[in-house]
């Protein structure tokens, strides 16, 4: 079993929908909470990062984290075509070993 | 700009021909690693490196080897590459190796081992 459940998708959207991705993970031990976006042809960038249990907002883009159920979702208000991209969520634990495990990635397209 | 950079960005080559990808930080990094990007399989990593000269595995190091001599550069090496290393690479680097740190990645270089 995989220690970290991404929803496989891919998801298709129109333009200005609410966008929920999720991932699900096994290992409490888990401290750091990613998420990154990929566009085609790129390499992963962040986009949110969370610590602790609860709500953390950037403009369109609310991150969720629910440690006692071992839950973490990504959500994008208002999404834009421009959203389109691989979504990536990613974990670490608390060490110095720098390594994230990542989930297998959600593919979304908005349409105009 | 702050950048991650790989060489090269595709590869064909054939089993057994060895082939180096290079990866440059411009941003005095001290971590670096190699990840793989699989479908269904997500992004593993193969190798990192916590300063010059310190190396270690990482979740899939079989058939791959690296080097870290300078600090902006992490090469990766593949002696005898086999057509199961067929897949996308990406070379990534944080400030230190402390967990709450974001990784930056390059671009990735696909490579296709026939």
């Amino acid at each position: 079993q995989k220690e970290v459940e991404q929803d496989p998708g891919p998801l298709s959207v129109p333009e200005g929908a609410i966008v929920s991705l999720n991932c699900t993970y096994s290992n409490s031990a888990f401290q750091y909470f990613m998420w990154y976006r990929q566009y085609s042809r790129k390499g992963p960038e962040l986009l949110m990062y969370t610590y602790s249990s609860g709500n953390k907002e950037d403009g369109r883009f609310t991150a969720q984290v629910d440690k006692s159920s071992k839950y973490i979702s990504l959500f994008i208000r208002d999404s834009q075509p421009s959203d389109s991209a691989t979504y990536l969520c990613a974990m670490t634990y608390n060490t110095n070993a720098g390594k994230s495990t990542f989930g297998d990635g959600t593919t979304l397209t908005v349409k105009p | 700009e702050a950048q991650v950079t790989q060489n090269p960005r595709y590869l064909i080559t054939v089993t057994g021909k060895k082939l180096t990808v290079t990866c440059s930080q411009n941003m005095n990094h001290e971590y670096m690693s190699w990840y793989r990007q699989d479908p269904g399989l997500g992004l593993r990593q193969i190798y990192y490196s916590m300063n010059v000269e310190v190396t270690d595995k990482g979740d899939v190091p079989e058939g791959y080897k690296v080097s870290r001599k300078e600090k902006r550069n992490f090469p990766l090496i593949l002696e005898s590459p086999s057509p199961n290393q067929t897949s996308l690479y990406f070379c990534a680097s944080t400030l230190t190796g402390a967990s709450n740190q974001p990784q930056h990645f390059g671009d990735g270089t696909r490579l296709s081992i026939l």
